[in-house]
C-alpha cells in the first residue's frame, strides 16, 4: 500500500524560532499533499493543499507567511512554521493524495513551543 | 448546516459486538467516500476507500454507501479491545481533491 513518511513525529523549540516538517510519499508520487492541523479530541483541521511546483492554496484564517508550504518534488512536501508561539503548539498531520489507496496520512508531528 | 454529520459518541460497546458508524452529508457531488481509524496522538489510518455507491468488504469491516440518502456507514463485526479509537468518516469530490472531514466518532470496546 501507499505509505507517507512524516518527519520528525515530535519536537520541542523555543518561542520565536521556526520548525520545518517534512512530509514524503515513500511509495508513490504525490501531486498534491495536504497539511493539517489537529487540536485535542477534535477532528483534522485542514490548512493548506501544496501541489507539486506550484504555490500552496491556504484555507481562510490560516496565515500563509506563517506557515511555510514548500512542494519541490513529487515526493516531498515541506511545512515551516515560522516565528512558533505557544499557541502555534498542536498536532500537525499531512497527507498525500493520488495513490490507488486514496489518501495515506503521515504518522503526525506534535509541535511544542515553549 | 456542516457539510459532514457525524455523532461525536463516545460509543462504548462490550467485546464482541458489532459496531455501527455513520455519517451523513450534504453534498451530494462527493464521489469518493473513506473511513480512517485514529489512535491518540497518531496520524489517521486508512480503513475503507469507496467510490460511489454499494457495499465493500475487508475482514471484520463493511462499509456501506447510499448516495441517494447521503449516508455512509462503517460496520465492524466482533468488536475487540484494540478497535478502541477515534473513527473519521471523510468524503471528497475526485480522487486528488481535499477532503471533508466528520467531526470523527470516539469507540470504546471493553473486555
Amino acid at each position: 500500500g501507499a505509505v507517507v513518511s512524516q518527519h520528525p513525529s515530535w519536537v520541542i523549540c523555543k518561542s520565536g524560532t521556526s520548525v520545518k516538517i517534512e512530509c514524503r510519499s515513500l511509495d508513490f508520487q504525490a501531486t498534491t499533499m495536504f497539511w493539517y492541523r489537529q487540536f485535542p479530541k477534535q477532528s483534522l483541521m485542514l490548512m493548506a493543499t501544496s501541489n507539486e511546483g506550484s504555490k500552496a492554496t491556504y484555507e481562510q484564517g490560516v496565515e500563509k507567511d506563517k506557515f511555510l508550504i514548500n512542494h519541490a518534488s513529487l515526493t516531498l512536501s515541506t511545512l515551516t512554521v515560522t516565528s512558533a508561539h505557544p499557541e502555534d503548539s498542536s498536532f500537525y498531520i499531512c497527507s498525500a493524495g493520488g495513490s490507488n489507496y486514496g489518501y495515506t496520512f503521515g504518522s503526525g508531528t506534535r509541535l511544542t513551543v515553549v | 448546516q456542516k457539510e459532514v454529520e457525524q455523532d461525536p459518541g463516545p460509543l462504548s460497546v462490550p467485546e464482541g459486538a458489532i459496531v455501527s458508524l455513520n455519517c451523513t452529508y450534504s453534498n451530494s457531488a462527493f464521489q469518493y467516500f473513506m473511513w480512517y481509524r485514529q489512535y491518540s496522538r497518531k496520524g489517521p489510518e486508512l480503513l475503507m476507500y469507496t467510490y460511489s455507491s454499494g457495499n465493500k468488504e475487508d475482514g471484520r469491516f463493511t462499509a456501506q454507501v447510499d448516495k441517494s440518502s447521503k449516508y455512509i456507514s462503517l460496520f465492524i463485526r466482533d468488536s475487540q479491545p484494540s478497535d478502541s479509537a477515534t473513527y473519521l468518516c471523510a468524503m471528497s469530490f475526485d480522487n486528488t481533491d481535499k477532503l471533508i472531514f466528520g467531526t470523527g466518532t470516539r469507540l470504546q470496546v471493553f473486555p
